[in-house]
């Protein structure tokens, strides 16, 4: 079946701009995480969501950063204006469950959306 | 905050040579896994190996986990020139809500 996809591919946005970046995870996978890497770096994690719910939110680096899944499906990222140091590859992942405990939590990982902020 | 990490940060082998990729981690895990990840795009999954297992194989891949040391290895066999990529080791850590914890990755590159 179809893995996972994000759109847009690349991203570029002018300081200040506000954007959004989507995550359509693999069907019937009920945990969605999105993850941030920087050049050089390992992926680092942003939010969780088990469902339509946020259940671990603590990767947000600030408050311009806000994610949400209102279907339990498609995730939108969303960054309001946006820093120069916001430019990396925002990658999303799902898995059948991330339920605590639940060890087999392969997660899926999508293309990514590489966002340059100008 | 990163809490693999992985050693060597860059390994360069011959095509048939075996390359081998370790990681540590500093906490309690669940499970662990190796991911690979060309061009700095999306991660292909490899291998995922849990608290309690110690060895695990898939085809050329070749996991071990010591959790006493707090630490993994990845062997790859038999190496080819498509194996060029970057590996990272990424910890589901007991009680983090399954969200993956990642190194900053190894550069393999096999010579052909």
């Amino acid at each position: 079946g179809a893995g996972v996809s994000q759109t847009p591919s690349n991203k570029v946005t002018e300081k200040g701009k506000y954007v959004e970046l989507r995550c359509d995870p693999i069907s019937g996978h009920t945990a969605l995480y999105w993850y941030r890497q920087s050049l050089g770096q390992g992926p680092e994690f942003l939010i969780y969501f088990q469902g339509t719910g946020a259940a671990d939110d603590s990767g947000l680096p600030n408050d311009r950063f806000f994610a949400v899944r209102p279907e339990g499906s498609v995730s939108t990222l969303k960054i309001q204006r946006t820093e120069r140091g916001d430019s990396a590859v925002y990658l999303c992942a799902s898995s059948f469950s991330g339920e605590r405990g639940f060890s087999y939590n392969e997660q899926f990982f999508g293309p990514g959306t590489r966002l340059t902020v100008l | 905050s990163q809490q693999g990490e992985e050693d060597p940060q860059a390994l360069s082998i011959q095509e048939g040579e075996n390359a081998t990729m370790n990681c540590s981690y500093k906490t309690s895990i669940n499970n662990l896994q190796w991911y690979r990840q060309n061009s700095g795009r999306g991660l292909v999954h490899l291998i995922l190996i849990r608290s309690n297992e110690r060895e695990k194989h898939s085809g050329r891949l070749r996991v071990t986990l010591d959790t006493s040391k707090k630490s993994s290895s990845l062997l790859i066999t038999a190496s080819r020139a498509a194996d060029t990529a970057s590996y990272f080791c990424a910890t589901d850590e007991t009680g983090a809500n399954s969200k993956l914890t990642f190194g900053k990755g190894i550069t393999l590159s096999v010579r052909p």
